[in-house]
């Protein structure tokens, strides 16, 4: 099975500052690498999917990069709706599996 | 619009058996991979199962920690899916999610809103 290690567990930050969110997988997916956003009591919400493509309707100011083991996904500016958690997923390899989140909280 | 509504979610003992449903609306539900995915209280996200279309095979696949108690179904007449899962333990107390595989293959892009499960005595 594939682990996802997301760092950090919470990232403090304040609007307008960049974020950089990490996610590194114990093997080699390619770029099989999607990334999530939560908002409390909703279902994720797709953002990013091959590491580095922004599914539809996902602002601009969302990035992500990678391959092989290590992703990142990069917020250019926070806007205060984007202080929530935000998990990564692989699909690499069956099973599917999601890393452990990161929670982006005002600074 | 694509619309994932999720039910059948409760308390159960451990031990007991519980079925879940998810009514698919907006989309053509034959042609889609249907997925469970599970977020215990205050928890990550977990995947449970994957059941590919009929046309793909229809075949289910199974994380570790259910394969054996849960088992994923789906009617295309209905557009339905469901999780029947048995032998509850009260590690699988989470809300689960219905997601639909769309336009980014293994990388779910429509989800419910998800159902409780809490298996407790």
């Amino acid at each position: 099975e594939i682990v996802l290690t997301q760092s950090p567990a919470t990232l403090s930050l304040s609007p307008g500052e960049r974020a950089t969110l990490s996610c590194r997988a114990s093997q080699s997916i390619s770029s099989y690498l999607a990334w999530y956003q939560q908002k409390p009591g909703q279902a994720p919400r797709l953002l990013i999917y091959d590491a580095s493509n922004r599914a539809t309707d996902i602002p601009a100011r969302f990035s992500g990069s990678g391959s092989g083991t290590d992703f990142t996904l990069t917020i250019s500016s926070l806007e205060p709706e984007d202080f929530v958690v935000y998990y990564c997923q692989q699909r690499g390899r069956w099973p599917l599996s999601f890393g452990g989140g990161t929670k982006v909280e005002i600074k | 619009e694509v619309q994932l509504v999720e039910s059948g979610g409760g308390l159960v003992k451990p031990g007991g058996s519980l079925r879940l449903s998810c009514a698919a609306s907006g989309f053509t539900f034959s042609n889609a991979w249907m997925s469970w995915v599970r977020q215990a209280p205050g928890k990550g996200l977990e995947w449970v199962g994957r059941m590919k279309s009929k046309s793909a095979g229809g075949t289910t696949d199974y994380a570790a920690p259910v394969k054996g108690r849960f088992t994923i179904s789906r009617d295309d007449s209905t557009n339905t899916l469901s999780l029947q899962m048995s032998s509850l333990k009260t590690e699988d107390t989470a809300v689960y999610y219905c997601a639909m595989h769309g336009d980014y293959g293994d990388f779910p892009d429509s989800w419910g809103q998800g159902t409780l499960v809490t298996v407790s005595s």
